[in-house]
């Protein structure tokens, strides 16, 4: 089975400022996806970024980029300029592509981030 | 707005009762996922339905049962409930996986279930 960890229960920066959140996972798969999912305060669960294990490029969304490295299997988060809006739980997931999908999403615990203004 | 809608979004019930919980999926999805998320814990995958069938299960209890309609929509069913059934269901869908598919899923807002 996917495992998914991510090691920083809490992260605190300054606005305006650069933070990287890891995730770290454990597959013997080849095609996957892995996403960073953002739960705000309202509790909705909100697509920040998608990467396809296939890709060598990282993906990038305005100012969410990841850093994806297949071999070591972390997946980490930047976001730059914080914002206050950025403050919310950020869960990394796992998708195994050969399942089909089959059982959907395995998420890390989250990493709880804080925007100090 | 993602396009999937939970009902109720808050319930409030007794220890030994059972409540049932609504998810109708994006148009055009045929998936149904159940999420279960405990105070300050990540998503726990309940099950999955894909087009009637059941397709994966996860760490659901045997207390709890669930169901795809031919109109694609599901319902949770939690009964004999405990202190510790009190969370966040979340239900979510996804297009098919395929060649096309981006392997994202679309959460609804959640029902609250707080269990006395």
């Amino acid at each position: 089975a996917q495992t998914v960890t991510q090691s920083q229960p809490e992260m605190s920066v300054q606005e305006a400022e650069t933070v990287t959140l890891s995730c770290t996972y454990d597959t013997s798969e080849s095609d996957y996806y892995l996403f960073w999912y953002k739960q705000p305060p309202s509790r909705q669960m909100i697509l920040v970024i998608r990467q396809e294990a296939y890709k060598q490029q990282n993906a990038t969304e305005n100012r969410f980029s990841v850093n994806f490295q297949k071999a070591a299997k972390s997946f980490s988060l930047k976001i730059s300029d914080s914002q206050l809006g950025d403050a919310a739980m950020y869960f990394c997931a796992y998708a195994s592509y050969s399942g089909g999908g089959a059982d959907g999403l395995t998420f890390g615990k989250g990493t709880h981030l804080i925007i100090q203004p | 707005d993602s396009g999937v809608t939970q009902t109720p979004k808050h319930l409030i019930t007794a220890t030994g009762q059972r409540v049932t919980l609504r998810c109708s999926p994006r148009s055009g999805d045929l998936s149904v996922y159940w999420y279960q998320q405990s105070l300050d814990q990540g998503l726990q995958f309940l099950i999955h339905y894909y087009n009637g069938e059941e397709r994966a299960k996860g760490n659901i209890l045997e207390r709890f049962s669930a169901q795809q309609f031919p109109d694609l929509h599901s319902e949770l069913n939690l009964s004999s409930l405990e202190l510790g059934d009190s969370a966040l269901y979340f239900c979510a869908s996804s297009e098919p996986f395929g060649q096309i598919s981006t392997g994202e899923l679309f959460f609804g807002e959640g029902s609250r279930l707080t269990v006395l």
